[in-house]
């Protein structure tokens, strides 16, 4: 199957730091990718579409300023939180798209504002 | 709006007792229902994609089924390595860049 990349799997921040979370499709090329978030014991809450080379479509009540995410190339897409604070903290999870109904996971960043 | 929802919440299971895990939904449309396991602190793995009622698909001791409101999960004689939470997802034909909408999961132990 498709193999997708998060980096790093674990970060640590004082508050009031930024912080960037990579996301890459190691074998395959996708024009979108999917930014979700997960609380402890909880679903995946959808936070944005990232497409290549156009602007981030954000859900509802997630904050652009705050999650500002690129897809500069059809393998890579970031999701950089800025100014956190510790309600950010969470475990963030993107996929890619294989193909128009085909989504592939990363395997996540624990993010741990102080 | 679309809508998943999945029971139980979690299941408690022997080693080698079958069972089955509900995915009920409300959808626009849809273009297909999802399967994946996720273990604690890593990502959804995929498991199955199915599309219209009465499909199904298997994988050793995985088996989904899909009808026009709800897909099952049967798990047949589960081992100890199966426990995970399963979730459900669905997309809809005419969701907005091909998003999906998940379920809250259900957490599913087998003990030896």
């Amino acid at each position: 199957g498709a193999v997708v990349s998060q980096h790093p799997s674990r970060v640590i921040c004082k508050s009031g730091t930024s912080v960037k979370i990579e996301c890459r499709s190691l074998d395959f090329q996708a024009t979108t990718m999917f930014w979700y978030r997960q609380f402890p014991k909880k679903s995946l809450m959808l936070m944005a579409t990232s497409n290549e080379g156009s602007k981030a479509t954000y859900e509802q009540g997630v904050e652009k300023d705050k999650f500002l995410i690129n897809h500069a190339s059809l393998t890579l897409s970031t999701l950089t939180v800025t100014s956190a604070h510790p309600e950010d903290s969470s475990f963030y999870i993107c996929s890619a798209m294989v193909s128009y109904n085909e989504q592939f996971f990363g395997p996540g960043t624990r993010l741990t504002v102080l | 709006e679309d809508q998943v929802t999945q029971s139980p919440e979690a299941l408690r299971l022997q080693e080698g007792e079958s069972s089955s895990l509900n995915c009920s939904y409300t959808v626009s449309g849809l273009r297909g229902l999802f399967w994946y396991r996720q273990d604690p602190g890593k990502g959804p793995e995929f498991l199955f994609t199915l599309y219209s009622a009465g499909e199904e698909k298997e994988k050793e001791r995985l088996k989904a089924t899909l009808t026009k409101k709800e897909s099952f999960l049967h798990i047949t004689a589960p081992k100890p390595e199966d426990s995970a939470t399963y979730l459900c997802a669905v997309q809809a034909s005419k969701a907005a860049g091909n998003k999906l909408t998940f379920g809250g999961g259900t957490r599913v132990l087998v003990k030896p």
